[in-house]
């Protein structure tokens, strides 16, 4: 069975711009969540989606949305990029909620 | 707010050198205790997944544990290959929404 596959792995973007990260979990699972990973604050969750509905987000500004497709794929967006939003986005997917998560190898973003 | 605190921050063995790491949790409602192997560059790989106290699960040389208050990852005779940062996560209440320790750096020197 496929794991979860996130695409792009690497992204090197400028201040200011905006930048789309996707995501398509393991076949069979409804549950996409996302988390941002930092030296300094180590992994923290973003937002989790469920049959397409947000269920679940963290504690981050607006810049930062997501949303789930029909097929249980995600995407999730940052808008106006910051210095500070250089990070190792993950996904991870599961069968639903408080279900084990599975995570992709995640999507390794440079702001400069 | 649900936390979790893992120590030690850094553990230094030597091959066939047993140990334990600790973490530490205070959650709302408990729905499983997590424990994740995370290599430099990568996502975290998932080890176990414990639901009440007093459960244990085990896989080739790691052992979990589970009490009201933390968990314990038990490492017996490690190898080089065991070397990672080992990651503990809580999720509560509100299920999927999984809040993570800050890892113990594990390197084992053969």
């Amino acid at each position: 069975k496929a794991g979860v596959t996130q695409t792009p792995r690497y992204l090197i973007k400028t201040r200011g711009q905006q930048v789309t990260l996707s995501c398509s979990p393991i076949s069979g699972h409804r549950s996409v969540s996302w988390y941002q990973q930092t030296p300094g604050q180590g992994l923290q969750f973003l937002f989790e989606y469920f049959s397409e509905t947000q269920r679940n987000k963290g504690n981050f500004p607006g810049r930062f949305s997501g949303r789930q497709f029909s097929n249980s794929r995600s995407e999730m967006n940052v808008s106006t990029l910051e210095l500070g939003d250089s990070a190792l986005y993950l996904c991870a997917s599961s069968l639903g909620p408080g279900e084990t998560q599975y995570f992709g190898p995640g999507t390794r973003l440079l702001v400069l | 707010e649900d936390q979790v605190t893992q120590s030690p921050e850094a553990l230094r063995l030597q091959e066939g050198e047993s140990s334990s790491l600790n973490c530490s949790y205070t959650v709302s409602g408990l729905r499983g205790l997590f424990w994740y192997r995370q290599d430099p560059g990568k996502g975290p790989e998932f080890l176990f997944t414990l639901y009440s106290a007093g459960e244990e699960k085990e896989k080739e040389r790691l052992k979990a544990t589970l009490t009201k208050k933390e968990s314990f990852l038990h490492i017996t005779a490690p190898k080089p290959e065991d070397s990672a940062t080992y990651l503990c996560a809580v999720d509560g209440e509100y299920g999927n929404k999984l809040v993570f320790g800050a890892g113990t750096i594990l390197r084992v020197k053969s």
